[in-house]
């Protein structure tokens, strides 16, 4: 168990609604990452937040956002969902060290999202 | 640009056997990190180690074992006398120094092991 929690673990919903993911990180984690796993695009970097500010962003969509929330918690919203969007969804937290590249992230179990 | 190629797409072995998992990386940057993830059936990514670019030496953590070489830009992973339990994916995974530590993955590989 790597301490960060993801909520809920399976999700079915149809085109064009939208849908939250939630994350909790390690206890004491400030960095909190969002990544999407499918089959054509593999393991893909979407964002990062740092103690409740933006610190990066990947091959997010504009019609996916996401935020920290001061008890560090994040949620990913998607919209507009499309059949493409359906992946498992990753969050991962890190220390927050501040020194950019080194520190290890320790991934959620993820949550499965299945758009008919 | 930051890539990893990880060239196996699948490895079948039979239990007992010792087998390597390929990592090629690609990077400009003096300072970097890889790093090894493993994806059971269950779906999660586990974290199995994390190397930095000035540290060369191999690393043995019991049946699990890893070659880092700059020279050649690889970070290969062995298993030794391997088990049903570690058939999983295995990911070899890159950050650098940049703002910010997002990692960029291989494609994975897909290690079987038949009892």
């Amino acid at each position: 168990d790597s301490g960060v929690t993801q909520t809920p673990k399976h999700l079915i919903t149809a085109t064009g609604q939208r849908v939250t993911l939630r994350c909790s990180p390690r206890s004491g984690d400030l960095s909190v990452y969002w990544y999407q796993q499918s089959l054509d695009q593999g393991l893909q970097f979407l964002i990062q937040y740092y103690n409740g500010e933006e610190r990066a962003k990947g091959n997010i969509l504009e019609r996916f956002s996401a935020q920290q929330f001061p008890d560090l918690h994040s949620e990913l919203n998607l919209s507009s969902l499309e059949l493409g969007d359906s992946a498992l969804y990753f969050c991962a937290s890190s220390v927050g060290s501040g020194v950019p590249g080194q520190e290890t992230q320790y991934f959620g179990p993820g949550t499965r999202l299945l758009v008919l | 640009a930051q890539k990893v190629t990880q060239a196996q797409t699948e490895i079948s072995v039979v239990e007992k056997e010792d087998v390597t998992l390929d990592c090629v990386y690609e990077t400009r940057d003096t300072t970097y990190y890889l790093f090894w993830y493993k994806q059971p059936p269950s779906g999660e990514l586990v974290f199995l180690i994390r190397r930095n670019s000035f540290d060369e030496q191999n690393e043995i953590s019991g049946r699990y074992s890893w070659n880092f070489q700059k020279s050649t830009s690889s970070f290969n992973f062995t298993i030794t006398a391997s088990q049903v339990v570690d058939s999983a994916v295995y990911f070899c995974a890159l950050t650098y120094g940049g703002a910010t530590n997002k990692l960029i993955f291989g494609t994975g590989t897909l290690l079987a092991v038949q009892p």
